[in-house]
């Protein structure tokens, strides 16, 4: 199975700070990946798919981009909404999750 | 818009059945679009596959859990169940039930709200 890893593991911002978080696939998936974000005590919900699609809702500070191997999800201003745990996913396959935290 | 509920035990033994069901609501679950999925995460851990079914019974299971699962569909109810067979403290864990576009794409949207399901004598 492809293996997905997410870079960094744990992230400290601030509000209003660009965040950049890395998904790398163990081999070449086109395009074909989704990012989620997880607050605790909920399930996670689909923010990109597609690598760069945007799920309808989603605020536009949030956006993805890469295909291949490697893949980042942006987000251009850090608000306090955004303080969570972001998962990539390909198929059947989850990153290990990047915890975005207070600074 | 389509909405998924979990339901089930929240304490199963040890190498007992852990037994849950999904309903759907707000779509049919025999839309040729998706696939129905489980997917779970122990406390403080990750996100895990354990596996998902077409609504005309076709199902694909993780390898890791392959031996103890059976997902099954039941159209008339718009319902979809997991039963893991021969459970330890290491099934511990949030189950969710999630649709998963059955496209090459294969993201996962929506999800329930999930359940804790604890092992423990």
């Amino acid at each position: 199975d492809i293996q997905m890893t997410q870079s960094p593991s744990t992230l400290s911002a601030s509000v209003g700070d660009r965040v950049t978080i890395t998904c790398r696939a163990s081999q070449s998936i086109s395009s074909w990946l989704a990012w989620y974000q997880q607050k605790p005590g909920k399930a996670p919900k689909l923010l990109i798919y597609k690598a760069s699609s945007l799920e309808s809702g989603v605020p536009s500070r949030f956006s993805g981009s890469g295909s291949g191997t490697e893949f980042t999800l942006t987000i251009s201003s850090l608000q306090p909404d955004d303080f969570a745990t972001y998962y990539c996913q390909h198929l059947r396959t989850f990153g290990q999750g990047t915890k975005v935290e207070i600074k | 818009q389509v909405q998924l509920q979990e339901s089930g035990p929240g304490l199963v033994k040890p190498s007992q059945t852990l037994s849950l069901t999904c309903t759907v609501s707000g779509g049919s679950i025999s839309s040729g679009d998706y696939y129905w999925s489980w997917i779970r995460q122990p406390p403080g851990k990750g996100l895990e596959w354990i596996g998902y079914i077409y609504y005309s019974g076709s199902t694909y299971y993780n390898p890791s859990l392959k031996s103890r699962v059976t997902i099954s569909v039941d159209t008339s109810k718009n319902q979809f169940s997991l039963k893991l067979s021969s459970v330890t403290a290491a099934d511990t864990a949030v189950y969710y039930c999630a649709r998963a576009d059955s496209s090459i794409a294969g993201f996962f949207d929506p999800w329930g709200q999930g359940t804790l399901v604890t092992v423990s004598s």
